[in-house]
């Protein structure tokens, strides 16, 4: 397998336009979780799927801030309008089950908001 | 709400020593806790899952234990090389499946 797969690797955007990354899991898992990470504020999880069901979105920081998953093999999350604070690093991870098994992330997505 | 804390934040050994990593974290009530390995502008590769039950799992120089009881986990590193220079970070899951990673430890290792 290939691994859990984001794109775009690096998005370069002016404020105010709407940002969308993209994750595709591992193929067989089924749970999907969305990172945020940045210097200041380390590793955040933003929201976290189950059998393409979001389970917890209380670490969205805004209404801004959306996530879907139409399906098992694929997931997005965008940001309307993005702001410069929103600068980071965007990680996408799975695993087989919500907790018990190793969780396997993606190479990542770096957002710079202009 | 959970808090995960590294400590020491960075750290800086020799070839060939052996070390350990600290991870404590404020809510006992964890289903297991992991620790991951990050590489400057990669993403988190996972060393150990240490499930809740357990007291230390083993992956070749690399032993994981933890204390749920006092709220503590240790990565040890035998016989450290200059390729396990890195950020390792640790993260307490909920049986929920929701995460809380600790901020790291940057790790050098010089010849």
């Amino acid at each position: 397998d290939a691994g859990v797969i984001q794109s775009p690797r690096h998005e370069v955007t002016e404020m105010g336009q709407e940002v969308t990354l993209r994750c595709k899991p591992i193929s067989g898992h089924n749970s999907l979780f969305w990172y945020r990470q940045t210097m200041m504020r380390g590793l955040e999880l933003l929201i976290y799927f189950n059998n393409n069901v979001p389970i917890d979105d209380s670490g969205m920081p805004e209404d801004r801030f959306s996530a879907k998953m139409p399906n098992a093999s694929f997931s997005t999350l965008k940001i309307q309008p993005s702001e410069p604070r929103d600068s980071a690093v965007y990680f996408c991870a799975s695993s087989y089950g919500l907790a018990k098994n190793i969780q396997y992330f993606g190479a990542g997505t770096r957002l710079s908001v202009l | 709400k959970q808090e995960v804390t590294q400590i020491p934040a960075a750290l800086s050994v020799p070839e060939g020593e052996n070390l350990v990593l600290n991870c404590s974290f404020t809510d006992s009530a964890i289903y297991n806790l992991q620790w991951f390995r990050q590489d400057p502008g990669k993403g988190l590769t996972s060393l150990l899952l240490i499930q809740s039950s357990q007291r230390e799992q083993t992956s070749g120089r690399l032993n994981a234990s933890l204390d749920k009881s006092s709220g503590r986990s240790t990565l040890y590193i035998a016989a450290s090389q200059p390729g396990d220079s890195a950020t390792y970070l640790c993260a307490a899951h909920t049986n929920a499946g929701k995460s809380t990673f600790g901020d790291g430890t940057t790790l050098t290792v010089k010849p």
